[in-house]
């Protein structure tokens, strides 16, 4: 395993719940992002913090709401979710600009 | 046309084969170049990580990026079936963002 943990590793959700995807890092890191990977597809950058702000939002839906509270704790809200947002969830860390970490991902499914 | 393009495979090998996965690239401003490794079900491992062109070498593992052709490889000697992975290449520039752009993968199956 990495100095990346993801909370939970699957998750299988309804659209019309809520949930929270949680991602801790150790590696002294400063800078989190938010990265979806479906079938077929190259990774998709959704979100990157830098020193708990929020740098770059790929034009994401509002149904995803990132919360950065400190350096080592990213959260992906979710609510209404549609079908094709299932999809493998990767965080990721790394010193600003530098070599990125990845957790072990969280497995999506929106029935 | 995708700033990144990677022939996702399937690429199947026997054991012991020297296997080549390549990535091509439009942005002649990349200079930071990386290969992930993903097992199913896991997250991308770093593999190797190099600057600008050249080769760099670690174990079975051999990187070289070609900037004037906006190339780059990953050969494996001797390979073996635990390097049976999706191998993702990526690669940014040195701006202040350093946004990684991902190409596809490549799933690689080594038989024994």
């Amino acid at each position: 395993e990495t100095g990346v943990t993801q909370t939970p590793r699957h998750l299988v959700m309804g659209m019309t719940n809520k949930k929270s995807l949680k991602c801790e890092q150790h590696l002294g890191h400063n800078a989190m992002y938010w990265y979806k990977q479906s079938a077929k597809k190259p990774l998709e950058l959704m979100f990157v913090y830098n020193f708990k702000e929020q740098t770059e939002n790929n034009s994401v839906p509002s149904r995803f709401s990132p919360e950065c509270p400190n350096s080592s704790h990213l959260f992906l809200h979710l609510h209404t979710l549609q079908p094709e947002d299932s999809a493998l969830y990767l965080c990721a860390s790394s010193h600003p600009q530098d070599t990125q970490y990845f957790g072990p991902g969280t497995r999506l499914t929106v029935l | 046309q995708k700033e990144v393009e990677q022939d996702p495979g399937p690429l199947s090998v026997p054991e012991g084969a020297i296997v080549s996965l390549n990535c091509t690239y439009s942005n002649s401003a990349f200079q930071y170049f990386m290969w992930y490794r993903q097992y199913s079900r896991k997250g991308p491992e770093l593999l190797m990580y190099t600057y600008s062109s050249g080769n760099k070498e670690d174990g079975r593992f051999t990187a070289q990026v070609d900037k004037s052709s906006k190339y780059i490889s990953l050969f494996i000697r001797d390979s073996q079936p635990s390097d049976s992975a999706t191998y993702l290449c990526a690669m940014r520039s040195s701006s202040n963002t350093g946004k990684l752009i991902f190409g596809q993968g490549t799933t690689l199956q080594v038989k024994p």
